[in-house]
């Protein structure tokens, strides 16, 4: 029943590696996005991404890369981590003229070591 | 572009008392305004939104007040219980800039 379902919700792994954290909603909605939030609960938009359109936050390093394989997913890959990368990650999606703003995910917590 | 501030960090009130949880924003153009709560180890959680078009909206327990002439925003919740204890955050325009976060904590 989970309306916006990310896993794995820990992911700690070595610097330098690939790892990718899965993102899913069952409500319909036609656009999804991932957020990034710091250790002082500082919440950043990286992407928001619909069947039309990739919005990428230029301040994103290109090590970042969503993937979207149908419209309830949206994945986010991430290349040679780095240490600084740790921080919990959010998925969420929302409706174009829907209201309730968006639903978000419970987190990734992502610790790279 | 948008920035958006909140004026306390973390906050304390005795429980049954009101609170009140303020949030500035920078674009008078702004339209839309929401507030969101996160309990620990959650992801954030919808409250209460506001259009521009309103200077006031009331939920369970929750009004939100916008003040366009001064880019204000706030989030009172009337007699605030322990389980009202988290991270709220205002967020700004459709594509959601968000706030630094104020935490509300509730003394019993």
């Amino acid at each position: 029943d989970t309306a916006v379902s990310q896993t794995p919700k820990y992911l700690v792994t070595q610097m330098g590696n690939d790892k990718s954290i899965k993102c899913e909603q069952n409500l319909g909605h036609d656009t999804m996005y991932w957020y990034k939030q710091d250790s002082k609960k500082f919440l950043k938009i990286m992407f928001s991404y619909n069947n039309k359109e990739l919005i990428i936050n230029e301040t994103v390093p290109n090590r970042f890369s969503p993937k979207s394989p149908d419209k309830a997913h949206l994945n986010l890959h991430i290349n040679s981590l780095e240490l600084g990368d740790s921080a919990v990650y959010f998925c969420a999606s929302s409706q174009e003229g829907g209201d309730y703003g968006y639903t978000f995910g419970s987190g990734t917590r992502l610790t790279v070591v | 572009g948008e920035s958006v501030g909140l004026h306390l960090p973390t906050l304390s009130v005795q429980e049954g008392d009101n609170s009140i949880i303020n949030c500035a924003y920078s674009n008078s153009a702004s339209d839309y305004f929401i507030w969101y709560k996160q309990e620990s180890g959650k992801g954030p959680q919808f409250i209460i939104d506001i259009r521009s078009n309103m200077d006031k909206r009331q939920g369970q327990r929750v009004t939100v007040l916008l003040n366009k002439t001064v880019k204000h925003l706030s989030l009172q919740i009337a007699a605030t219980q322990p389980g009202d204890s988290a991270v709220y955050f205002c967020a700004v325009g459709w594509t959601l800039t968000f706030g630094g976060g104020t935490r509300l904590m509730v003394k019993p």
